[in-house]
């Protein structure tokens, strides 16, 4: 079993729809949870950093981390067809251990 | 603030020949770690160093080495390519040792024939 899964699409919504991305995990020591959103052709790029549990919120862009259940989410509201991309999800250890990625979901916003 | 630069971006290369990959993290950022990204695999961590040491290393073979420079900026080494090595290799920055808030660079896109 991998340490962290996510299901890798692909996903295809209409434009202005909310989108929903998940990932489980199945190590409890995982407290900093991270979303990456990579274009083709690029490198990912930061788009949330959580530590622990909660919400945090920037812009149309949410993360929700639930511990008790080792679930992450990121919700996109009002996508556009620049949100197509793949989103990974990525998490670590305290203390500096190296950063799990997920599979990543690729992403189809349509026009 | 410059971002973080890889070079070459694209290599073709044949099997059982060895290759070299450079990056230069962000200003000020004193550790980088390296991925190896495949379609079928995702994201694979290589390793990570910070201050020309390597701190963490992933579950790849011996053929694979790296270094880091005195001015922060490293280089990646895959000897004896195999068809398998074909990957977006990712180099990524932060500010510290397994920082959680990484910056990656635009890969190097390798080839092996």
């Amino acid at each position: 079993q991998k340490e962290v899964e996510q299901d890798p699409g692909p996903l295809s919504v209409p434009e202005g729809a909310i989108v929903s991305l998940n990932c489980t995990y199945s190590n409890s020591a995982f407290q900093y949870f991270m979303w990456y959103r990579q274009y083709s052709r690029k490198g990912p790029e930061l788009l949330m950093y959580t530590y622990s549990s909660g919400n945090k919120e920037d812009g149309r862009f949410t993360a929700q981390v639930d511990k008790s259940s080792k679930y992450i989410s990121l919700f996109i509201r009002d996508s556009q067809p620049s949100d197509s991309a793949t989103y990974l999800c990525a998490m670590s250890k305290v203390g500096g251990f190296k950063t799990i990625f997920g599979a990543g979901t690729r992403l189809f916003v349509k026009a | 603030k410059a971002g973080v630069t890889q070079t070459p971006r694209y290599l073709i290369k044949t099997r059982g020949q060895q290759v070299t990959l450079s990056c230069s993290p962000i200003s000020g950022h004193r550790s980088v770690s390296w991925y190896q990204q495949t379609p079928g695999q995702g994201l694979q961590f290589l390793f990570e160093y910070f201050s020309e040491t390597q701190r963490n290393k992933g579950n790849f073979p011996g053929r694979f080495s790296g270094r880091q420079f005195s001015n922060s900026r490293s280089e990646m080494n895959v000897s004896t390519l195999e068809l398998g090595d074909s990957a977006l290799y990712l180099c990524a920055s932060s500010l510290v040792a397994g920082g959680d808030t990484q910056y990656f660079g635009p890969g190097t896109r390798l080839t092996v024939l």
